[in-house]
């Protein structure tokens, strides 16, 4: 069974850093792309971004009210996406989703975790 | 643009036929993938793809495109369709995601 869990959320201060990890279990984790997509409280889903596998170049996007504070990266021998998060701000509370693409079927976010909760308040 | 655009809430009697929209020009290039998403649960893909329906999505969940404009039909839509329905594509760079900004779908 193709399972994501996402661990690492709580409460931080705005300014500060937090890493989230998302762990994979049922498929090749190498071989595909992961994304990382946010909802904040009472709102709806927004696109944070996403790691290439490394056939692809291992390469990043990001969305740009994430970009530069935002670093997502990828530990193929573990299994393991994470999320990088500097510069925290108020806005950016959320429950962030790890994702993959294109595991069950092709070219979509096809498997989600249950999410982990970023809150930063002071 | 990068933008998507859905209604934020649509209704239907049970057992109707309901349609749910998503507008924006990178629709044109791209497909929309469709996720559903109930009270305090991670969304569920439910459409991608021209239309294709991931397994144990029942075939009463359809899509179509056309235009600038992707489509979500629920032919005989039941209690349990209740939820948020969130279109999602990419932006028009081809490298960045977008979700539309989600529709509160109510079964009467």
């Amino acid at each position: 069974e193709v399972q994501l869990v996402e661990s690492g959320g709580g409460l931080v201060q705005p300014g500060r850093s937090l890493r989230l990890s998302c762990t994979a279990s049922g498929f090749t984790f190498g071989d595909y792309a992961m994304s990382w997509v946010r909802q904040a409280p009472g709102k709806g889903l927004e696109w944070v971004g996403f790691i290439r596998s490394k056939a692809y170049g291992g390469t990043t996007e990001y969305a740009a009210s994430v970009k530069g504070r935002f670093t997502i990266s990828r530990d193929d021998s573990k299994s393991i996406a994470y999320l990088q998060m500097n510069s925290l701000k108020t806005e950016d509370t959320a429950v962030y989703y790890c994702t993959s693409l294109g595991v069950v079927v092709p070219a979509a976010m096809d498997v989600w975790g249950k999410g982990t909760t970023v809150t930063v308040s002071s | 643009s990068s933008e998507l655009t859905q209604d934020p809430a649509v209704s239907v009697a049970l057992g109707q036929t309901v349609r749910i929209t998503c507008q924006g020009d990178s629709l044109r290039s791209y497909y929309a993938s469709w996720y559903q998403q109930k009270p305090g649960q991670a969304p569920v893909l439910v459409i991608y793809g021209k239309n294709n329906r991931p397994s144990g999505i029942p075939d009463r969940f359809s899509g179509s495109s056309s235009g600038n404009t992707a489509s979500l039909t629920i032919t005989g839509a039941q209690a349990e369709d209740e939820a948020d329905y969130y279109c999602n594509s990419r932006d028009s760079s081809g490298n960045h995601g977008v979700f539309g900004g989600g529709t509160k779908l109510t079964v009467l």
